[in-house]
């Protein structure tokens, strides 16, 4: 069973709509949870942390479910920009960067004009 | 802060050569990890370090790998002998910061 799990798309969404996936992650003793994003030929680049009680930043929503072991991300409002790579990233313990991360393979999003 | 610096940004070498890859991470930060990405297996984890001391290096492929970090600003990742299986973006990122990889191809 991979660890962290993401439907990889490509997820083909008109510009202005509002867009949800998911992941969900096999080890129930991680702790920190992130959503990137990549875009094509470019390096991963940390979109929003991820917490128990659900964050907000601009037009992403961020969900964390740690009974069922599933985080989601929402998009509203999207943007021709937005077209990249979103990748489902954990790690086992809280804080500062000290340990490794686990990344999904990504969910593949384009916005359409 | 120049963020992460890699290098080579592109390296293209024969089967059988020596492979080092350079990174510099961003200055205060206490944990570098080297991580490899393929089509096929996505982003995975070779090695990290904390303060400059390998912490878990059970990502690593294999013996042909190795990585060192002599010094809180730099960080080697060598591959010898080099084989085409080890054609990947090694992406070098210290805390949650990437550096833009470097691109392997060996053939």
């Amino acid at each position: 069973r991979k660890e962290v799990e993401q439907d990889p798309g490509p997820f083909n969404v008109p510009e202005g709509a509002t867009v949800a996936f998911n992941c969900t992650y096999s080890n129930s003793a991680s702790q920190s949870f992130f959503w990137y994003r990549q875009d094509c030929r470019k390096e991963p680049k940390l979109l929003m942390s991820v917490y128990s009680s659900g964050n907000e930043d601009g037009r992403f929503t961020a969900q964390l479910n740690r009974a069922s072991q599933y985080i989601s991300l929402l998009i509203r409002d999207s943007k021709l920009s937005d077209s990249a790579t979103y990748l489902c990233v954990v790690a086992l313990r809280s804080g500062g960067g000290a340990d490794g991360l686990t990344f999904g393979k990504g969910t593949h999003l384009i916005i359409q004009p | 802060d120049a963020g992460v610096i890699q290098s080579p940004r592109h390296e293209v070498t024969e089967m059988g050569q020596e492979v080092t890859l350079r990174c510099k991470p961003i200055s205060g930060h206490n944990s570098l990890f080297w991580y490899r990405q393929t089509m096929m297996r996505g982003l995975e984890l070779l090695i990290y370090f904390n303060n400059n001391v390998p912490i878990d290096d059970s990502g690593m492929p294999e013996d042909r790998f190795s990585a060192k970090m002599p010094n809180a600003s730099f960080s080697t990742l060598k591959i010898q002998p080099s084989e085409p299986r080890d054609s990947a973006v090694y992406f070098c990122a210290s805390r949650r910061d990437f550096g833009s990889g470097t691109r392997l191809t060996v053939v």
